[in-house]
């Protein structure tokens, strides 16, 4: 089984939908979770971060783990064409020296 | 400006030569990351290194070089010896902290001809 999975999509949206990306993870001691963003033929970037269980709101996005599932989820509001990316979940891991990622999942967001 | 280098952003390889891939950042981290990304398999760890003169295998280390004689310096060699070494390969750098954030650069495509 792999440490965090995650369904590739693509998943298209029109524009101003609630959209709705989800993780899985395999392991219950994992404290730290992060959602980074990938557009087209670029590095990714840090997009937000959670620890442990809860939310946490950064404008039009909200990270929510759910630990008691072992499910990680990225909301975004009133999505944006210019939100069209790939975005993927990841846990540091491995003595922090290690970061592991899911696949990522192609968001679309059409005008 | 600080932030990571890759060059060349496209590169063309043929079958049985090595190639070397760079990678520069300027934001004084310790910690430097190779990773290959492929469609539908998202990022696999190939090297990483925490501190200059050191570096480790990660999950995908067969037929790749590193060395890290600098602490700016992250070059990556792609050898002959690595089968399907077409992909896009990134770099990344950290401070290593626990949540230990991957500063990414923009990534070089290698395609062998």
């Amino acid at each position: 089984q792999k440490e965090v999975e995650q369904d590739p999509g693509p998943l298209s949206v029109p524009e101003g939908a609630i959209v709705s990306l989800n993780c899985t993870y395999s392991n219950s001691a994992f404290q730290y979770f992060m959602w980074y963003r990938q557009y087209s033929r670029k590095g990714p970037e840090l997009l937000m971060y959670t620890y442990s269980s809860g939310n946490k709101e950064d404008g039009r996005f909200t990270a929510q783990v759910d630990k008691s599932s072992k499910y990680i989820s990225l909301f975004i509001r009133d999505s944006q064409p210019s939100d069209s990316a790939t975005y993927l979940c990841a846990h540091p891991a491995g003595g922090y020296q290690k970061v592991t990622f899911g696949t990522g999942t192609k968001l679309q967001v059409i005008p | 400006d600080g932030g990571i280098t890759q060059s060349p952003k496209y590169l063309f390889r043929k079958e049985g030569q090595n190639v070397t891939l760079s990678c520069e950042q300027n934001l004084n981290h310790d910690a430097m990351y190779w990773y290959r990304q492929d469609p539908g398999q998202g990022l696999r760890l190939i090297y990483y290194s925490q501190i200059v003169n050191d570096f480790q295998k990660g999950d995908i280390a067969e037929g790749y070089s590193v060395s890290r004689e600098k602490k700016e310096s992250f070059p990556l060699t792609v050898t002959s010896a690595q089968k399907n070494p077409t992909a896009f390969y990134l770099c990344a750098s950290s401070m290593g902290t626990e949540l230990n954030e991957q500063f990414f650069g923009p990534g070089t495509r290698l395609t062998v001809l």
